[in-house]
């Protein structure tokens, strides 16, 4: 069975300040991937980054940094230099590649707040 | 650039009433999603489809049903509306190439707003 742990429920910094999400999972599989996505007070869900099992580099998009280790079944998301317009609540997701359906399991997210 | 398109987006039901919540896609994916979104909960999956004409049941399958009409649509089903099912619901597209194993990211609705008195 698969389970994704997102372990901090709320996080709170000052703007400008750097903040890591964590993300840790499980699954037997040898092939999955693995998720973000940003949901703003808006309310919609928005896709950020998708990484498979084979490809543990390390990925860079502006102030998103991913940090992908299999040795520790971690997937952590760091964001640089915060703003205000990230507050929002960040779901890390995993997805086995046996499954015909693509079905996703969902951490039960982390509430960022960025202070001005 | 529709993409996922649910209706309605907010919903008031009395309890015992019954109600179908819309779901479209425009992208030509193959599997279709139903979640709920409770505070503090994440995303619980409630039925998925991989393709017309099937459907599974997820997470939290009990008190629904769903029809995956065509492959365009995915409807969800409260056949007899209870106080436990006030949530957040969403619906969400993905293309999986299975032949490949290539998981891609799926796209999501707006969601509806279930309120049940």
């Amino acid at each position: 069975a698969q389970k994704v742990t997102q372990a901090q429920t709320e996080i709170s910094v000052v703007e400008k300040e750097d903040v890591t999400l964590d993300c840790v999972y499980e699954t037997r599989d040898t092939t999955y991937y693995l998720f973000w996505y940003k949901q703003p007070p808006s309310g919609e869900l928005v896709f950020l980054i998708r990484r498979n099992s084979f490809d543990e580099q390390n990925e860079i998009s502006g102030r998103y940094s991913w940090n992908f280790q299999k040795s520790t079944s971690s997937f952590n998301f760091t964001i640089t230099a915060s703003q205000v317009v990230d507050s929002a609540v960040y779901f890390c997701a995993l997805s086995e590649a046996d499954t015909n359906a693509g079905k996703s399991t969902f951490g039960d997210g982390t509430t960022l707040t960025v202070k001005p | 650039n529709a993409g996922v398109t649910q209706t309605p987006k907010f919903q008031v039901l009395k309890t015992g009433q019954s109600m179908t919540l819309q779901c479209a896609q425009d992208m030509n994916h193959n599997s279709m999603y139903w979640y709920r979104q409770d505070p503090g909960m994440g995303l619980r999956l409630i039925y998925y489809s991989a393709s017309e004409g099937t459907t599974d049941k997820g997470e939290v399958p009990n008190g629904y049903n769903v029809s995956r009409l065509n492959k365009r649509e995915f409807s969800l089903r409260l056949e007899s509306a209870a106080p436990s099912q006030t949530s957040v619901y969403f619906c969400a597209s993905s293309e999986v190439i299975s032949r490949a194993h290539s998981n891609q990211p799926q796209h999501f609705g707006d969601g509806t707003r279930l309120s049940i008195l």
